[in-house]
């Protein structure tokens, strides 16, 4: 069965700092996708990455980016200069048998405050 | 930009009430979902529709039914509501159910009470 952990329940930092959240999952699939999701206060889910197992290239997008190492079964995502705008849940997910929505698994969370 | 558009935003229940949440969205998808939210258990399927005319059940779909009414539109209806349903919902849609094309993009959630 497929599992996602993100063992960073909260996470508090000073605004500008580096911060970067973990996910580990476990999968028996070779052929899987990986999510991160941000959770603003106001509520909705925000799409901000996707990444399938064959590509291993780590990404970046402005302040942010994300390291994917199969070896560790990991896909780290690391907010650079952080802002209080980024204060929110982010999520990890995980989706097995090429995608299939139907078997997305999310992680528990992470809840970055950034104080200014 | 719509997007996933879902309502009512909130809404409070008696115990024993009827409601269906209504959900569209406006990105041509074929797959649509609905989701619940619980502190500390991330989201959990509750059914999907991997296309137009097809439904079926997720991880969660007791005390719930849902109706893909047409390409744009998913409903999740609660015949009963029990203090257990309290929860956040979200819709979300994706193109395809499957494959690279499998990006599932949420609206904006309804938080329900029931009580």
């Amino acid at each position: 069965a497929q599992k996602v952990t993100q063992a960073q329940t909260e996470i508090s930092v000073v605004e500008k700092e580096d911060v970067t959240l973990d996910c580990v999952y476990e999968t028996r699939d070779t052929t899987y996708y990986l999510f991160w999701y941000k959770q603003p206060p106001s509520g909705e889910l925000v799409f901000l990455i996707r990444r399938n197992s064959f590509d291993e290239q780590n990404e970046i997008s402005g302040r942010y980016s994300w390291n994917f190492q199969k070896s560790t079964s990991s896909f780290n995502f690391t907010i650079t200069a952080s802002q209080v705008v980024d204060s929110a849940v982010y999520f990890c997910a995980l989706s097995e048998a090429w995608g299939s929505a139907r078997q997305l698994t999310f992680g528990s969370g992470t809840q970055l405050t950034v104080l200014p | 930009n719509a997007g996933v558009t879902q309502t009512p935003k909130f809404q409070v229940l008696k115990t024993g009430q009827s409601m269906t949440l209504q959900c569209a969205q406006d990105m041509n998808h074929n797959s649509m979902y609905w989701y619940r939210q619980d502190p500390g258990m991330g989201l959990r399927l509750i059914y999907y529709s991997a296309s137009e005319g097809t439904t079926d059940k997720g991880e969660v779909p007791n005390g719930y039914n849902v109706s893909r009414l047409n390409k744009r539109e998913f409903s999740l209806r609660l015949e009963s509501a029990a203090p257990s349903q309290t929860s956040v919902y979200f819709c979300a849609s994706s193109e395809a159910e499957t494959g690279a094309g499998n990006t599932i993009y949420f609206g904006e959630g309804s938080w329900l009470t029931v009580v």
